[in-house]
């Protein structure tokens, strides 16, 4: 079975900070890890996906996710954040047959 | 590319009645699923299709829940009859089915049963 645990639900963080966002999952398979961002009264877009290869991957908007395998992580970082960064944004894991699990989500705040 | 496209937006009626939602996936994506999203839940899986066979509904809800996918364009989720703890935003999302493929969301139906 799979699983993925957001341990924060909210982070507070001030503009042009830094953040990271903790993801970390279970599987006894390889998976592929995905994180997903979701802007007020829409859908979920994809930020950046993790499949194979180097560990570090960039995604949309000056976002990047490190795969740790050994500590079975895939936390999202940004160097710098923006307003427009103020979302929902969730960690998800997929396997064998395109099951799709989601973490509960961690609410990203930017404080000006 | 259109994205995945949901009808309608906003859903208002009352308990008792039936609800239908629908969603169209993009083109050549042969796997849809739908999912709810409540403040209480979060995200929970209902359904999903392979092909336009439903392949796992043990998400859903209960009997008055029924999905539908007719042809690879077309899918409805279906509430009969909706009760107020069936508010929620609904999601359709698409991808291929293979096994690294991303999924693909619309904007979702908010539905609301007073």
């Amino acid at each position: 079975a799979q699983s993925v645990t957001q341990l924060d639900s909210q982070v507070p963080v001030f503009e042009e900070a830094p953040v990271e966002l903790r993801c970390n999952y279970s599987s006894s398979v390889s998976v592929y890890l995905f994180w997903y961002v979701q802007y007020p009264n829409q859908g979920l877009q994809l930020l950046l996906k993790y499949l194979s290869g180097s560990t570090l991957v960039k995604g949309i908007n000056g976002f990047e996710a490190e795969f740790n395998k050994s500590q079975t992580s895939f936390h999202l970082r940004k160097p710098s954040v923006h307003i427009s960064d103020t979302a929902e944004y969730f960690c998800a894991v997929s396997g064998s047959g395109n099951q799709f699990y989601f973490g509960t989500g961690t609410s990203l705040t930017v404080i000006p | 590319d259109a994205g995945v496209i949901q009808s309608p937006r906003h859903e208002v009626t009352e308990m008792g009645q039936e609800v239908t939602l629908r969603c169209k996936p993009i083109s050549g994506h042969n796997s849809l699923f739908w999912y709810r999203q409540t403040m209480m839940r979060g995200l929970e899986l209902l359904i999903y299709f392979n092909n336009n066979v439903p392949i796992d509904d043990s998400g859903m809800p209960e009997d008055r829940f029924s999905a539908k996918m007719p042809n690879a364009s077309f899918s409805t989720l279906k509430i009969q009859p909706s009760e107020p703890r069936d508010s929620a935003v609904y999601f359709c999302a698409s991808s291929l089915w293979v096994e690294n493929s991303p999924l693909h969301f619309g904007n979702g139906t908010r539905l609301t049963v007073t």
